[in-house]
């Protein structure tokens, strides 16, 4: 148990679908973090909030949107997405963005499938 | 272009045997993460290692951080079964947005009983 949960575990959508993805953590933290992870490819920081505020957005495509109500809970809403994003989706927290000896607690992670 | 480069790719071996997977840039990182990640999981922490030289010894497992920054290394004795999985490595970079972390592609690690 990391104290970061993610749901749902698995979905499969359409790619005319409107889906969101939900993290919580109760660690204290005020930093969370999306990424991505695809085969053959190394994890991509998609979007980071700290104190709630979208403090980077590393070029995603506007069919992944980002939400954060509270410095515990973290979504992403996702609508009319392609097959090729199809990946595990994994949230992150940590205690404060900026430190360079940052530690991430991740997520189980979602298993997206696009089809 | 890759920034860190993770060798080798994928890892067979038996329980009993040793190992060793690297992490490699040309960029100087400020300090430097190795993460396993089991499947179905999310990464989980294994180490940080900060200062240039750096050694650090978890259990099996050594970690070294390379004098100049830019290049780590995991050794595990003795694998056991326990051990397989994905190893990680993630730097915060000199210069790059605070606190995020970059990713290697990782190192996936089978160890056969």
């Amino acid at each position: 148990e990391t104290g970061v949960t993610q749901t749902p575990r698995h979905l499969v959508m359409g790619m005319t679908n409107k889906k969101s993805l939900k993290c919580e953590q109760h660690l204290g933290h005020n930093a969370m973090y999306w990424y991505k992870q695809s085969a053959k490819k190394p994890l991509e920081l998609m979007f980071v909030y700290s104190l709630e505020e979208r403090v980077e957005n590393n070029s995603v495509p506007s069919r992944f949107s980002p939400e954060c109500p509270n410095s515990s809970h973290l979504f992403l809403h996702l609508h009319t997405l392609q097959p090729e994003d199809s990946a595990l989706y994994l949230c992150a927290s940590s205690q404060d963005r900026g430190h360079m000896n940052t530690e991430a607690f991740f997520g189980q992670g979602t298993r997206l499938t696009v089809v | 272009t890759q920034l860190l480069e993770q060798s080798p790719q994928f890892l067979s071996i038996q329980e009993g045997e040793n190992l060793t997977v690297y992490c490699n840039s040309s960029s100087v990182f400020s300090s430097l993460q190795w993460y396993r990640q089991e499947p179905g999981e999310g990464p989980v922490l294994l180490v940080t290692v900060v200062t240039g030289g750096e050694v650090k010894k978890l259990k099996r497992l050594t970690f070294q951080f390379g004098d100049a920054r830019k290049d780590s290394s995991l050794h595990i004795t003795a694998a056991q079964p326990g051990d397989t999985g994905l190893y990680l490595c993630a730097g915060v970079r000199y210069g790059g947005s605070q606190g995020n972390l970059i990713f290697g592609k990782g190192t996936k690690l089978s160890v056969k009983p």
